[in-house]
């Protein structure tokens, strides 16, 4: 079973946009992670929040975490082309294991 | 690259085979998973293996059983296969045993015809 939900399931955003998506998930949580899936390909590591951390930056991308509502929003601003592909978080419980969501499928249009 | 590599990339086989999917990790981490990503279910996480040892099992079949190596490699044995096991199995690795970045590899894209 999934722990986290993404929010939406898709997006088609303009160049040069900022793209949202959120998270929620069900269980009190270690870590959160954001992963980038390009079509068929290996996912990648963008980046990891703890528990206690609220919000943490990566170059474009900005990820909040509330763990009062048990979610997180990933904000890349001024898309690119490039940043098309799915969008995943996964939650880290201190078990052994990372769950995933079903991603959010980001399209951006030239 | 991530440093994590699969083999093979992609296999086509009948229903009542079973295939061997290998993985080797990145240099010097001990961590190793596996997942199943199909469309109807998503990214499902089957099993760890932390220097050797199983320490999570997630929602793998019967059928199919994994096992980590004493050079840290990996493999995931999938036998009696049916059409529904037709997935990208994705082996991804680790520095440490819990709560980690981890580093996919591209995955192994298995059709059962």
């Amino acid at each position: 079973s999934q722990q986290g939900e993404e929010d939406p399931q898709a997006l088609s955003i303009q160049e040069g946009e900022n793209a949202t998506m959120n998270c929620s998930y069900k269980t009190s949580i270690n870590n959160l992670q954001w992963y980038r899936q390009n079509s068929g390909r290996g996912l990648v590591h963008l980046i990891l929040i703890r528990s206690n951390e609220r919000e943490k930056h990566s170059g474009r991308l900005r990820v909040t975490l509330d763990t009062s509502k048990k979610s997180s929003s990933l904000l890349i601003t001024a898309s690119r082309a490039a940043d098309t592909a799915s969008y995943f978080c996964a939650t880290d419980n201190n078990d052994y294991k990372l769950s995933f969501g079903a991603g959010t499928t980001v399209t951006v249009r030239a | 690259d991530s440093g994590v590599t699969q083999t093979p990339k992609h296999l086509i086989t009948a229903t009542g085979q079973r295939v061997t999917l290998r993985c080797s990790p990145r240099s010097g981490d001990l961590s190793v998973y596996w997942y199943q990503q199909s469309l109807d279910q998503g990214l499902q996480f089957l099993i760890q293996y932390y220097n050797g040892e199983e320490r999570a099992k997630g929602n793998i079949l019967e059928r199919f059983s994994a096992q980590q190596f004493p050079d840290l490699h990996s493999e995931l044995n999938l036998s009696s296969l049916e059409l529904g096991d037709s997935a990208l199995y994705f082996c991804a690795s680790s520095a440490v045993g819990v709560g980690g970045e981890l580093f996919f590899g591209e995955g192994s894209r298995l059709t059962v015809l």
